[in-house]
């Protein structure tokens, strides 16, 4: 079954600066691999999604790359603003199945 | 444009009782999912249609857990009989087609069972 991690589980930082999220899975045979970030009492929404064959996706500020073979992915941030501020999760998808890591809760700092 | 709805945000029942909960998916998605997300076990996938057919319910966690999709712009889940255990916010998402496209999630209802 696959695993998927995420580190850390919390993270503060001021505003202004830039981030790495970081997401790993067990197993590298995956079909795409999707980052959500979710805002308290709201649904996911979804940031970027990379597919098996590509090595990153990009999206204003937001820029997330993918290594199968390492079983890692990581959501960079730049220029971090408080409404950046929200849990961020990271979704396996395996083909037939969807596997979330538990999320980094992100906290920028004004 | 309306975003995937779903239908109560709250509920609170006693043990023993039905639960329905109720999804509307955005115009045009063909696939649909239904999640349980708990402080302990994270975001779960229980089951997910493609074209209003069941693909895969190995999420579906015991029998008393069910979930129907009648025509493309409806579906529910149903737990019968509901157990405090079931207690957890329940999400519904969908997406165009059934694996490469993003998923959009509703606002999700939060089952308390007493």
């Amino acid at each position: 079954k696959q695993e998927v991690t995420q580190i850390p589980a919390a993270l503060s930082v001021p505003e202004g600066e830039n981030l790495v999220l970081n997401c790993s899975f067990t197993d590298s045979a995956i079909y795409n691999l999707q980052w959500f970030r979710q805002d308290p009492g709201k649904g996911l929404t979804s940031l970027l999604l990379i597919q098996s064959s590509q090595r990153e996706q990009t999206s204003g500020r937001l820029n997330a790359s993918l290594d199968k073979s390492s079983g890692r992915s990581t959501l960079y941030i730049a220029a971090s603003q408080p409404g950046d501020s929200a849990t961020y999760l990271c979704a396996v998808n395996t083909g037939n199945q969807f596997y979330f890591g538990t999320g980094t809760s992100l906290t920028v700092i004004p | 444009d309306a975003g995937v709805i779903q239908s109560p945000r709250h509920e609170v029942t006693e043990m023993g009782q039905e639960v329905t909960l109720r999804c509307k998916p955005i115009s045009g998605h063909n696939s649909l999912f239904w999640y349980r997300q708990t402080m302990m076990r994270g975001l779960e996938l229980l089951i997910y249609f493609n074209n209003n057919v069941p693909i895969d319910d190995s999420g579906m966690p015991e029998d008393r857990f069910s979930a129907k999709m009648p025509n493309a712009s409806f579906s529910t889940l149903k737990i019968q009989p509901s157990e405090p255990r079931d207690s957890a916010v329940y999400f519904c998402a969908s997406s165009f087609t059934l694996f490469n496209q993003p998923q959009h999630f509703g606002d999700g209802t939060r089952l308390s069972i007493l």
